[in-house]
């Protein structure tokens, strides 16, 4: 069993939706949690961090963690086709944060 | 701001041969990282270097050695590419608190025939 499980999709919206991605994981030392976005042919680059439960909010993104459920949630909101690309989370745990353990990613497009 | 440079971008590779791939950041991070992207297996850790002067092992060390030359520059090698190595590979640094997270290069494809 992997460390992290994500939903490959691809997931496909139209523009101006909610959309909801997510990760579960087993390891319940996980505390540090990450979302990345990746366009085609490019490395990833870091959206959201948060660390150990609880929400946070960036613009028209959101980040969740619910630690009881072992259950991490990113929320898009008015979603751009600029938002089309793969997101990845990512998690470590504390006393060994030098290894993150990533979910497979999942492909998001939002049509015009 | 050049951030994490990867080089080469792109190398096709005959069974059996080596190479290096170079990674460099000007960000004055203490950790950099190399990990492999495969489709449906999403990334997964190499190698790692705390800080300079050390290095680790990740998930998939096999077939690989490493070289943090530098606080700046960190290289993967492959001694002798097996067509399982086809990939594409990543470099990342971060800060060293796992407080900002990583920042990645733009990738390597390697394909080994």
């Amino acid at each position: 069993q992997k460390e992290v499980e994500q939903d490959p999709g691809p997931l496909s919206v139209p523009e101006g939706a909610i959309v909801s991605l997510n990760c579960t994981y087993s390891n319940s030392a996980f505390q540090y949690f990450m979302w990345y976005r990746q366009y085609s042919r490019k490395g990833p680059e870091l959206l959201m961090y948060t660390y150990s439960s609880g929400n946070k909010e960036d613009g028209r993104f959101t980040a969740q963690v619910d630690k009881s459920s072992k259950y991490i949630s990113l929320f898009i909101r008015d979603s751009q086709p600029s938002d089309s690309a793969t997101y990845l989370c990512a998690m470590s745990e504390v006393d060994n944060f030098n290894k993150f353990y990533f979910g497979s990613g999942t492909k998001l497009n939002v049509k015009p | 701001n050049a951030g994490v440079t990867q080089t080469p971008k792109f190398q096709v590779l005959k069974t059996g041969q080596s190479m290096t791939l170079q990674c460099a950041q000007d960000m004055n991070h203490n950790s950099m990282y190399w990990y492999r992207q495969d489709p449906g297996m999403g990334l997964r850790l190499i190698y790692y270097s705390a800080s300079e002067g050390t290095t680790d092992k990740g998930e998939v060390p096999n077939g690989y050695n490493v070289s943090r030359l530098n606080k700046r520059e960190f290289s993967l090698r492959l001694e002798s590419a097996a067509p399982s190595q086809t990939s594409v590979y990543f470099c990342a640094s971060e800060e060293g608190t796992a407080n900002y997270g990583y920042t990645f290069g733009s990738g390597t494809r390697l394909t080994v025939v």
